[in-house]
């Protein structure tokens, strides 16, 4: 069974700090996706990563995949309360008949 | 309307209580999701409905019931529940299944709670 294990669990951060999440596994996925989660709403995508090393940047959020594609990375540029939310990760696992295996979420908090 | 809509929003029902949930996607998607989400945990898929039929059923206990009428609805029937059924159940949508290809878009959730 393929895992994927998030860190941290939990952050809590002022505003204009940066930060960085990890995604781990010891398996390989074919691609990756993040996601962020708000308050009461369902989790939205922000970006899909297929190739081993690459890096896709969105405004301050900087999301790589390693070369190997078993782990990512997001680091977010000055945070800002906007920020504030639950961030997922998501591979597809080439072992479990690429089914999405989902990390447990990293909760994130800036406070202004 | 556009994107994934749940009713209802939030949901308390006794153990011995039948309810429903209701799911409805304006994308034009080929498949729905059904996944559990409980706190600290990955995402439990539990029902994948591809073209109307069902491709994924992972080990879920029979007191929850999916249907899939048509493409664009999916609801999960639910009757005599645990307390630890107690979630935040997500309905989510894909152009195809499997959807590495196909990112997944989200409704906003039902939260349920069983007394």
């Amino acid at each position: 069974t393929q895992l994927l294990e998030q860190s941290p669990q939990f952050l809590s951060i002022q505003e204009g700090e940066n930060l960085t999440v990890y995604c781990n596994s010891s398996s390989v996925f074919s691609s990756l996706q993040w996601y962020r989660q708000e308050p009461g709403e369902g989790p939205v995508l922000l970006v899909t990563v297929v190739t081993g090393g690459e890096v896709k940047k969105l405004k301050r959020l900087t999301f790589q995949f390693g070369d190997a594609r078993k782990d990512s990375s997001l680091h977010i540029t000055a945070a800002q309360p906007g920020d504030t939310g639950l961030y997922l990760c998501a591979g597809v696992g080439v072992d479990s008949n690429y089914q999405l295996i989902w990390g447990a979420g990293t909760k994130l908090i800036i406070k202004p | 309307e556009t994107g994934v809509t749940q009713t209802p929003r939030h949901l308390v029902m006794g153990m011995t209580n039948k309810k429903s949930l209701k799911c409805e996607q304006h994308l034009g998607h080929n498949a729905m999701y059904w996944y559990k989400q409980s706190a600290k945990k990955p995402l439990e898929l539990m029902f994948v409905y591809s073209l109307e039929e069902r491709v994924e059923n992972n080990s879920v206990p029979s007191r929850f019931s999916p249907e899939c009428p048509n493409s664009s609805h999916l609801f999960l029937h639910l009757h005599t529940l645990q307390p630890e059924d107690s979630a935040l159940y997500l309905c989510a949508s894909s152009q195809d299944y499997p959807g590495y290809n196909s990112p997944l878009h989200f409704g906003n959730g039902t939260r349920l709670t069983v007394t």
